[in-house]
């Protein structure tokens, strides 16, 4: 069965380090998606990506992030400088029709 | 007003109980609703999708969604311990190409 896969599983960054976070969305979708979820809070959407551009993005996506899709497979998650409050389980998720597949996440701890 | 309300529990049922989870929202323009369920630390994983009011069932879930009053409901029968999970409410909407999601109910099913 057709699956998201994202990598690193966990990463370890000091503060203001950059990361760079990866995923590989089911083939045939073409809606990608960023979420995170804070330990013990709600999944939140950082932003939406269609047709090679961002179609819609959170309060949380600020300058700080940015999303690419390089090779026409991968989908990344870029965050320039990490913050202490920028630990989180990352989520990657793909869709055709509305449905969304979510990947296992990244789980990102910043020191 | 939030999007979308979901209680957040926790629930704790004996072994065979139904179960009842729900949310409401305050936008009718959401199109698409879903019932993930997330174990600890994992991706949410897709239960159930349905677009229209009424019914969906499948094996022993049942989605049942009321547009006019703005009501999601997921039902759990016989319910078994490896039931015990967060399920999450996720309603999207085309217009924003982006999926919302509720708190997410904690469930225990104690057998």
């Amino acid at each position: 069965e057709p699956e998201v896969t994202q990598t690193p599983s966990h990463q370890v960054t000091q503060m203001g380090q950059e990361v760079i976070l990866r995923c590989v969305p089911i083939s045939n979708h073409l809606y990608f998606y960023w979420y995170r979820q804070i330990l013990g809070q709600k999944v939140e959407f950082l932003v939406s990506f269609y047709n090679n551009e961002i179609s819609e993005k959170s309060e949380i996506f600020d300058d700080q992030f940015s999303v690419e899709r390089p090779d026409g497979s991968n989908f990344t998650l870029k965050i320039r400088s990490t913050k202490l409050e920028d630990s989180a389980m990352y989520f990657c998720a793909s869709s055709a029709t509305g449905e969304a597949f979510f990947g296992q996440g990244t789980r990102l701890t910043v020191v | 007003q939030k999007e979308v309300e979901q209680d957040p529990g926790p629930l704790s049922v004996p072994e065979g109980a139904i179960v009842s989870l729900n949310c409401t929202y305050s936008n009718s323009a959401f199109q698409y609703f879903m019932w993930y369920r997330q174990y600890s630390r994992k991706g949410p994983e897709l239960l159930m999708y349905t677009y229209s009011s009424g019914n969906k069932e499948d094996g022993r879930f049942t989605a049942q969604v009321d547009k006019s009053s703005k009501y999601i409901s997921l039902f759990i029968r016989d319910s078994q311990p490896s039931d015990s999970a967060t399920y999450l409410c996720a309603l999207f909407s085309g217009g924003y190409n982006k999926l919302i999601f509720g708190a997410g109910t904690r469930l225990a099913v104690h057998p």
